[in-house]
């Protein structure tokens, strides 16, 4: 069983549509959430990161966690075409040594349709 | 301002060949690390290293090796390729310690073996 799991869809939605990604975790020793956007042939760039519990508001991105259910979501409101990459959830333990070890969900491809 | 940069961003190579792919941040981090992405399999940790002279091994590190003689610098070897190790590698960099922070990604080396 992956540590991580997550849909990789394809999901495609209309503009202007709301959009929620999701992850779910098996390992409680996972203590940082973060969302990676990810466009073809590039690499992933950070979008949303959180540490506790609870909601954290970025403009028109939303990301959730819920450690007792072991679950993180990420909603896009007013869904716009560039927005249209592969979304990968990321999470890691505290840090031994510095070392910040990431473990990613399989990621999933979001189109967004015009 | 670079970031951090992977050479080369596209290989070939026959089975048994060995090689080595570059990876350098221009932005002083301690903390340097190796991922492969696979479809379907999300980004998993090769190698990483929380400093100059010391590093360590991820999820999947049979078959490759790594060495951080600076805090610039950080390849990836592979002593004899093999089919199973066609996929995307990202080199990825932070600065390290007991908080979590963002990692930069490079742009990404494309491998292929046959």
């Amino acid at each position: 069983q992956k540590e991580v799991e997550q849909d990789p869809g394809p999901l495609s939605v209309p503009e202007g549509a709301i959009v929620s990604l999701n992850c779910t975790y098996s390992n409680s020793a996972f203590q940082y959430f973060m969302w990676y956007r990810q466009y073809s042939r590039k690499g992933p760039e950070l979008l949303m990161y959180t540490y506790s519990s609870g909601n954290k508001e970025d403009g028109r991105f939303t990301a959730q966690v819920d450690k007792s259910s072991k679950y993180i979501s990420l909603f896009i409101r007013d869904s716009q075409p560039s927005d249209s990459a592969t979304y990968l959830c990321a999470m890691s333990a505290l840090h031994i040594q510095g070392a910040q070890k990431l473990v990613f969900g399989q990621g999933t491809r979001l189109t967004i349709n015009p | 301002n670079a970031g951090v940069t992977q050479t080369p961003k596209f290989q070939v190579l026959k089975t048994g060949q060995s090689m080595t792919l570059q990876c350098a941040q221009d932005m002083n981090h301690e903390y340097m690390s190796w991922y492969r992405q696979d479809p379907g399999m999300g980004l998993r940790l090769i190698h990483y290293s929380v400093g100059a002279g010391i590093t360590d091994q991820g999820e999947v590190p049979n078959g490759y090796n790594v060495s951080r003689s600076t805090t610039e610098d950080f390849p990836l070897r592979l002593l004899s390729a093999a089919p199973s190790q066609t996929s995307v590698y990202f080199c990825a960099s932070s600065y390290s310690g007991t908080e979590n922070t963002e990692a930069f990604f490079g742009q990404g080396t494309r491998l292929t073996v046959v």
